[in-house]
């Protein structure tokens, strides 16, 4: 089946720094990416769709200019968390959508914001 | 907005035993449901994917079913086996043109050898 590729799996960064995500589809090309957040013991909730070659659509309550998310090609999407504080500390997962087999994600990156 | 819930929260059986992981959502205009597994500190792994059309898809010892007049989805794991501990997470994607999934917290599976 269709493979997304996510690194880094795990990063650990200072307070005030900002970090890079990339999330690759490895053998299908995606025009739109998603990106989730997962908190401990929270289910995943959407943070923003992510498009090839546009601007990405945030969901409510998540700051765009905090999370900065670049899809400049059809087969890599970028989250960058920036400024990152302690509260920021999560799980993000990225995920496509892949026609006939539903959505498909990323291995995640573990984000420790000390 | 549509809200999925995930019962139960957490379950731990002997090896062996049937087993039934029950999703329910609010909004019952969906475009298809997906049940996933998530390993400790892992992404999801796509089990089954039941479109809006369909009542019920199998794979190996899964099955998942869905009444979607009823909000409700069932997954249905037979003979369980120890490897089969994980997370199962029920997920949606509402209609209307709506992407991005709606997901449960989950049902946490142990199953003791």
């Amino acid at each position: 089946g269709a493979v997304v590729s996510q690194h880094p799996s795990r990063v650990i960064c200072k307070s005030g720094t900002s970090v890079k995500i990339e999330c690759r589809s490895l053998d299908f090309q995606a025009t739109t990416m998603f990106w989730y957040r997962q908190f401990p013991k929270q289910s995943l909730m959407l943070m923003a769709t992510s498009n090839e070659g546009s601007k990405a659509t945030y969901e409510q309550g998540v700051e765009k200019d905090k999370f900065l998310i670049n899809h400049a090609s059809l087969t890599l999407s970028t989250l960058t968390v920036t400024s990152a504080h302690p509260e920021d500390s999560s799980f993000y997962i990225c995920s496509a959508r892949v026609l006939l087999e539903g959505y498909t994600f990323g291995s995640g990156t573990r984000l420790t914001v000390v | 907005k549509q809200e999925v819930t995930q019962i139960p929260a957490a379950l731990s059986v002997p090896e062996g035993e049937n087993l039934v992981l029950n999703c329910s959502f609010t909004d019952s205009a969906i475009y298809n449901l997906q049940w996933f597994r998530q390993d400790p500190g892992k992404g999801l792994t796509s089990l089954l994917l039941i479109q809006s059309s369909q009542r019920e898809q199998t794979s190996g010892r899964l099955n998942a079913s869905l009444d979607k007049s009823s909000g409700r989805s069932t997954l249905y794991i037979a003979a369980s086996q120890p490897g089969d501990s994980a997370t199962y997470l029920c997920a949606v994607r509402s209609g209307g043109g709506a992407d991005g999934l709606t997901f449960g917290k989950g049902t946490h599976l142990i199953i003791q050898p």
